[in-house]
């Protein structure tokens, strides 16, 4: 059972901001929303992550609704090199032990950046 | 810092060969885990660690097996490969500990990956 939606695809012209939307309805209050990217035959890259304020890192911006029951990850001038598969998460931040702690993923939205 | 780091980035086996697709972090990591994603698709976790000696299966352990002697490394053994493992493999590793009073969390980092084809 999918923890969070996202579109399947999106498009964004170079140096224009990309908005990528994920809902997450079912979010519990101790999950974190993390966003990670990845880059055709590459390892996932982490993004950034937040809880319920606003979250802004050197790559991206992150914006969780009041109700946390969505967000949106912004990057801000996007370039070709940004064309990746971008994957919403929601899980605890800490291991809380009894059982793996690992992400889970869906398909992800395919963020494609025209020149 | 290396990170993550994979060997081989690439391998073909024959079906019945048994191969170690190898997983290294240099980060004090306590958690790491093998992950497969196959064409199309997310990635699901195989198997995972909590720190040496302990490991535990993820949502697709069949035909794997995994150990964990150091907090380094962690290998992923295949004892007789299947095409249906022809997939990549990425490892991963992270903390398990929150960090410093603002709980920035534990971010997984990830290496490279390893493509395995198994004809």
């Amino acid at each position: 059972d999918a923890k969070t939606t996202q579109p399947t695809s999106m498009d964004c012209a170079e140096g224009r901001a990309a908005n990528l939307p994920c809902n997450h309805s079912t979010i519990s209050g101790n999950e974190y929303v993390y966003w990670y990217r990845q880059i055709h035959s590459q390892g996932p890259q982490y993004i950034i992550h937040g809880l319920k304020n606003n979250e802004t890192n050197e790559m991206a911006s992150l914006i969780i609704t009041e109700d946390r029951k969505s967000s949106t990850l912004i990057l801000p001038h996007a370039t070709l090199r940004d064309t990746a598969v971008y994957y919403c998460i929601v899980r605890t931040p800490v291991y809380s032990g009894g059982g793996a702690d690992g992400l889970t993923f869906g398909k992800g939205t395919h963020l494609i950046i025209q020149p | 810092n290396a990170g993550v780091t994979q060997t081989p980035k690439f391998q073909v086996l024959k079906t019945g060969q048994s191969m170690t697709l190898q997983c290294a972090q240099d980060m004090n990591h306590e958690y790491m885990s093998w992950y497969r994603q196959d064409p199309g698709m997310g990635l699901r976790l195989i198997h995972y660690s909590v720190g040496a000696g302990i490991t535990d299966q993820g949502e697709v352990p069949n035909g794997y097996n995994v150990s964990r002697s150091t907090t380094e490394d962690f290998p992923l053994r295949l004892l007789s490969a299947a095409p249906s493992q022809t997939s990549v493999y990425f490892c991963a590793s992270s903390s398990i500990y929150g960090q410093g009073a603002r709980r920035s969390g534990n971010t997984i980092y990830f290496g490279e990956g390893s493509w395995l084809t198994v004809v």
